[in-house]
């Protein structure tokens, strides 16, 4: 079993509408959760992270960590075909000393004009 | 300022020939990260460094595999012997704060 766990999709939505990508995880070590895009042929691009448990909010995204689930989420609202892309969680040891990151299978997004 | 950058973008070897990929880091980063993509999968840690000092190495998948940041600028990842299985996007990342990867965009290896 990975550490962290996400459904691969593809998902698809049309455009303006709400979108939520979810991962869950296996390690209660995990401190740090990240959310990073990735388009066709580009490299993994960090949109937020998160310590602990809790919300954050940027734009049109929000990301959600409930550790007594283990869960994950991230919630894109007014969806762009922009957004088209693969999303991958990752998350961190909280004492890792080196900050490597676990990441999720990612999950493909395409948002409809 | 610019961004990491990776060289060569592909690259495509014989089974058994030896390749040698590069990154470029962000100027000051002093954390480098090197990891491997398979097709459709997430990204998998190969190794890390801080400085030259090559702190983490667990993930590298056998001796085949080699990395090097002698300056503590520049890395070097070094594939001896390449093998069809080898064959995936190598992704470098460097860091000022560990938590924060700003990944370059990877160098396909395709070994036939």
């Amino acid at each position: 079993q990975k550490e962290v766990e996400q459904d691969p999709g593809p998902l698809s939505v049309p455009e303006g509408a709400i979108v939520s990508l979810n991962c869950t995880y296996s390690n209660s070590a995990f401190q740090y959760f990240m959310w990073y895009r990735q388009y066709s042929r580009k490299g993994p691009e960090l949109l937020m992270y998160t310590y602990s448990s809790g919300n954050k909010e940027d734009g049109r995204f929000t990301a959600q960590v409930d550790k007594s689930s283990k869960y994950i989420s991230l919630f894109i609202r007014d969806s762009q075909p922009s957004d088209s892309a693969t999303y991958l969680c990752a998350a961190v040891h909280g004492s890792s000393n080196t900050g490597k990151l676990i990441f999720g299978q990612g999950t493909t997004l395409q948002v409809k004009p | 300022g610019a961004g990491v950058s990776q060289s060569p973008r592909y690259k495509v070897a014989k089974r058994g020939q030896d390749v040698a990929l590069r990154c470029d880091p962000i100027s000051g980063h002093v954390s480098l990260f090197w990891y491997q993509q398979a097709l459709g999968q997430g990204p998998e840690f190969l190794t890390y460094f801080q400085n030259e000092a090559q702190l983490d190495k667990s993930g590298l998948p056998s001796d085949r595999f080699f990395a090097e940041r002698p300056e503590g600028s520049v890395s070097t990842l070094k594939i001896q012997r390449t093998q069809q299985e080898d064959s995936a996007v190598y992704l470098c990342a460097s860091s000022l704060a560990q938590v924060e990867q700003f990944f370059g965009p990877g160098t396909r290896l395709t070994v036939l």
